[in-house]
């Protein structure tokens, strides 16, 4: 069975700073890793994926995320926060045989403050 | 190109009543997904749809709840009779096959009453 921790379900950042959201899963075998960003009211939106390859993957938005697997991390990081990026963030697992079965995290909501 | 169109966007019952969920994929794509949403909670897959086949509906309550995909297309989702506990997020995705990306629709959120 795969699970996905996402720590701090509120994470409130300055404009302009850091963001750092973090996420550690488990999974048999090797995973695939997403990370969604969901708006009020709207649907998810995918900001990246690993799959295979270069462990460091730049997303949608400026975001990027690196795969570490020694860590079972994949958490999601912006240089400089936007008042726009404020949203709910889900981190999400699948294993590499069952791409389409998603097993997501509790989410992340994510506040900008000036 | 229009993405995954579900409607209604909101629907409020009473318990016991029925409820169905309607869901348009986007053109072409040959999986389909339902999702439940709950408040403060990470979407959970329901039923998977290759074309008009359910290859995955190992988490779908099937006492109250159905799908269907018929001609491999749109797809409803129906809860008869709704709980107050089914009150939640319901979510639609479509992809191309299933190991590619998935894209989701708005959502229908259900108030049971």
């Amino acid at each position: 069975a795969q699970s996905v921790t996402q720590l701090g379900s509120h994470v409130s950042v300055s404009e302009g700073a850091l963001v750092l959201l973090r996420c550690n899963y488990s999974s048999s075998v090797p995973p695939y890793l997403f990370w969604y960003v969901q708006y009020p009211n709207q649907g998810l939106q995918l900001l990246l994926k690993y799959t295979t390859g270069a462990t460091l993957v730049k997303g949608i938005n400026g975001f990027e995320a690196e795969f570490k697997k020694s860590e079972t991390s994949f958490h999601l990081t912006k240089p400089s926060a936007h008042m726009s990026d404020a949203a709910e963030y889900f981190c999400a697992v699948s294993d590499a045989g069952t791409a389409s079965k998603l097993t997501f995290g509790t989410g992340t909501r994510l506040q900008v403050t000036l | 190109e229009a993405g995954v169109v579900q409607s209604p966007r909101y629907k409020i019952i009473e318990k016991k009543q029925p409820v169905a969920f309607w869901c348009n994929p986007i053109s072409g794509h040959n999986t389909l997904y339902w999702y439940l949403q709950n408040l403060g909670q990470g979407p959970e897959l329901l039923i998977r749809y290759e074309n008009e086949e359910a290859v995955d509906d190992s988490q779908l309550p099937k006492d109250r709840f159905s799908a269907e995909r018929l001609k491999g297309v749109d797809s409803t989702l129906k809860i008869q009779p709704a709980e107050l506990g089914d009150s939640a997020v319901y979510l639609c995705a479509s992809s191309l096959r299933w190991d590619t990306e998935a894209f989701f629709g708005q959502g229908t959120r259900l108030t049971v009453v």
